[in-house]
Parts: C-alpha cells; structure tokens; sequence
C-alpha cells in the first residue's frame, strides 16, 4: 500500500524567511509528485509538481525531488504571513489504471509569523 | 481561472433526506473526476472515481448505494448522499484530472459543506 510521510507541524517560521517542508514515500514506481496548499476549510490548491529528479522552481516556491531517497520538498522563500496554510504532498503512480489516484499525505501545518 | 466548480458551496439538510452535489469541469473534457471526502482536521479520504459513461469505482469502506455517483457528461459529475444522517457531515470535494499539464494532475473544486442535521 503507498504511503506518503509528512511531518504534521506545525511548523512556525517568521516573515520573510524561508519554510521548507518535506514529505516521504513508499511506492518506489512513483512517477508524479504534487505539492497542494489548503487553507482552513477551503479546497486544496495545486503549487506544485514535479516529475524528474532535481529542482523545480516557480516564483517563491521551489520542489526538491530525490527518487533515490524517496523524497520530495518544498521550499517558500521570503515566506509571508499569506503562506499560512497547510501543504499537502501527494503522489501517483505510473500513468493508467488507478495509478491516476492521488495519494496524500497528512499535511504540514505552517504558519509564518508577522 | 477556476478551472472546476462546485455547487451547492454549502448545504444544511434534516436527516433522511438526500442531497445531490455537482461538480463542473469548466475548461476541459473530463473523463475521470474524483469525489473526496475530509473531516475536521483530517486528511482528504479519497470515497470514489467516477469516470465518464461507466460506473464509478468506489475505495473500500464507501457504501456505494448510499453515495451515488453519475458522471452522464464529460463536463458533469454528481455525487448523492441518500438518506443523509449525521455522521455524513463533510466536506465534499470533487477533483478533475486535467490536461493543462500531464494528465495525472488533478484540479480541486472549492467544496461542499454538508451539515444533517
């Protein structure tokens, strides 16, 4: 069964400084890696994702993946009081099938401070 | 742009009574919307996959006479909570896999909030 590790927090950091979040994986044929931000009943929103080995940045957002490791973050730099949120990592297998299901992990909780 | 919708965004119900939810795909054909379920505080709780002229396949553990699934479009699913009780109070969440980018991306609705009351 996949599993997907995320250490729930919360996580405080202050204005301006950089967050980063980290989130594990089980399933080793993984092929699709996600990074959602869900704000306090609301709906998650996709930030991120990343489908190779290496960094992927977008604006303040960078994802970080490790497939070796089994490892996948996300770094917020110059982080501001709006990231606030919870961020969910998710991944899929290889295309097809039920592989196109999404599994989540439990989220981090940040919130940065003023 | 939203890229999918919900509606009702909110709903308030006695118990028995069965509540329908739509979800839209308002910028692409969808074939495969999926329908979440998420307690306070807890993780999204993937219930089904509704996929476009066929059944829906449900995760274990969801009743699937109790959540109906009809997916009649390539643009409209809806999901119905029969004889809601209340324990089936939730937020619902519909997901679209996209083709904006790779086709396991999938695209949250902004949600349905049941209360039975």
């Amino acid at each position: 069964q996949k599993e997907v590790e995320q250490n729930s927090g919360p996580l405080s950091v202050p204005e301006g400084a950089i967050a980063s979040l980290n989130c594990t994986y089980s399933d080793r044929v993984s092929q699709s890696f996600f990074w959602y931000r869900q704000y306090s009943g609301k709906s998650p929103e996709l930030i991120m994702s990343i489908y190779s080995n290496g960094d992927k940045e977008d604006g303040r957002f960078t994802a970080q993946l490790n497939k070796a490791s089994q490892y996948v973050s996300l770094l917020i730099r110059d982080s501001q009081p709006s990231d606030s949120a919870t961020y969910l990592c998710a991944v899929t297998g290889p295309s097809g099938g039920s592989n196109y299901k999404l599994t989540f992990g439990k989220g981090t909780l940040l919130t940065v401070n003023p | 742009g939203a890229v999918v919708s919900q509606h009702p965004s909110r709903v308030i119900c006695k118990s028995g009574t069965s509540v329908k939810i739509e979800c839209r795909s308002l910028d692409f054909q969808a074939t495969t919307m999926f329908w979440y379920r998420q307690f306070p505080k807890k993780s999204l709780m993937l219930m089904a996959t509704s996929n476009e002229g066929s059944k829906a396949t449900y995760e274990q553990g969801v009743e699937k006479d109790k959540f109906l699934i009809n997916h009649a479009s390539l643009t409209l699913s809806t999901l119905t909570v029969t004889s809601a009780h209340p324990e089936d109070s939730s937020f619902y969440i519909c997901s679209v896999r996209g083709v904006r980018g790779r086709g396991d991306t999938q695209y949250f609705g902004p949600g349905t909030r049941l209360t039975v009351l």
